[in-house]
């Protein structure tokens, strides 16, 4: 089975802390995804990367950034969090060709 | 650009009914693909089925059933004799081949059967 885990399933940060919300795939997929999810607001892409040390903004990049470092891992860091980062947070992988995305088990972030 | 619209923010129904969820895409491609997940209260979304911009024929997966209509741009999902563990929240998705092969998702449509 393909697995995606995703480190935190519930993660309580406060206003300004730099948090890592990190994902790792088993399956050796090129490509991986960070989507954040809002009520009203379906999915939205944070970030994409290719490939290793691959990146490339989503729709709603500003206040994130990422780190790819190896394959299988996919990074996304808030800089300086904020209370409109207050989401749940899903992590992807997929392979080049076009075929399903999988994804993790989300991460629910509260900044306070 | 391309969009995809859920119309139904949310369903209720009542077990053993039948229930249509609702997709219209937008693309100028034309070679696209659709997806629809499935995201249970654990919160992983589930893959349920792919279609091509080619493949307009309607699939059928036990309760599950799907109708593609180019000419509409929708692509309709039905569950028949809905269950208790079909509650969940239906998201319809657009990728486009040969772009950066990101899905895009609508809102999503959350579905309550009740016993």
């Amino acid at each position: 089975d393909v697995k995606v885990t995703q480190s935190s399933r519930y993660l309580v940060k406060r206003t300004g802390e730099k948090v890592f919300l990190e994902c790792v795939q088993d399956m050796d997929h090129e490509n991986m995804f960070w989507y954040r999810q809002d009520p009203g607001l379906g999915l939205r892409l944070i970030y994409f990367s290719y490939d290793v040390k691959m990146k490339e903004k989503g729709d709603i990049p500003e206040g994130y950034s990422v780190s790819r470092e190896k394959k299988e891992r996919f990074s996304l860091i808030l800089e300086s969090a904020s209370t409109n980062q207050t989401s749940m947070y899903l992590c992807a992988s997929s392979l080049p060709t076009v075929t399903e995305a999988f994804f993790g088990q989300g991460t629910r972030l509260t900044v306070v | 650009a391309q969009k995809v619209t859920q119309a139904q923010t949310e369903i209720s129904v009542v077990e053993k009914e039948d229930v249509t969820l609702d997709c219209v895409y937008e693309t100028r491609d034309t070679t696209y693909y659709l997806f629809w997940y499935k995201q249970p209260p654990s919160g992983e979304l589930v893959f349920l089925i792919r279609r091509n911009s080619f493949d307009e024929q309607n699939e059928i997966s036990g309760r599950y059933s799907w109708n593609f209509q180019k000419s509409t741009s929708s692509f309709n999902f039905t569950i028949t004799a809905s269950q208790v563990v079909d509650s969940a929240v239906y998201f319809c998705a657009l990728l486009i081949q040969g772009g950066s092969e990101k899905l895009v998702f609508g809102k999503g449509t959350k579905l309550t059967v009740n016993p």
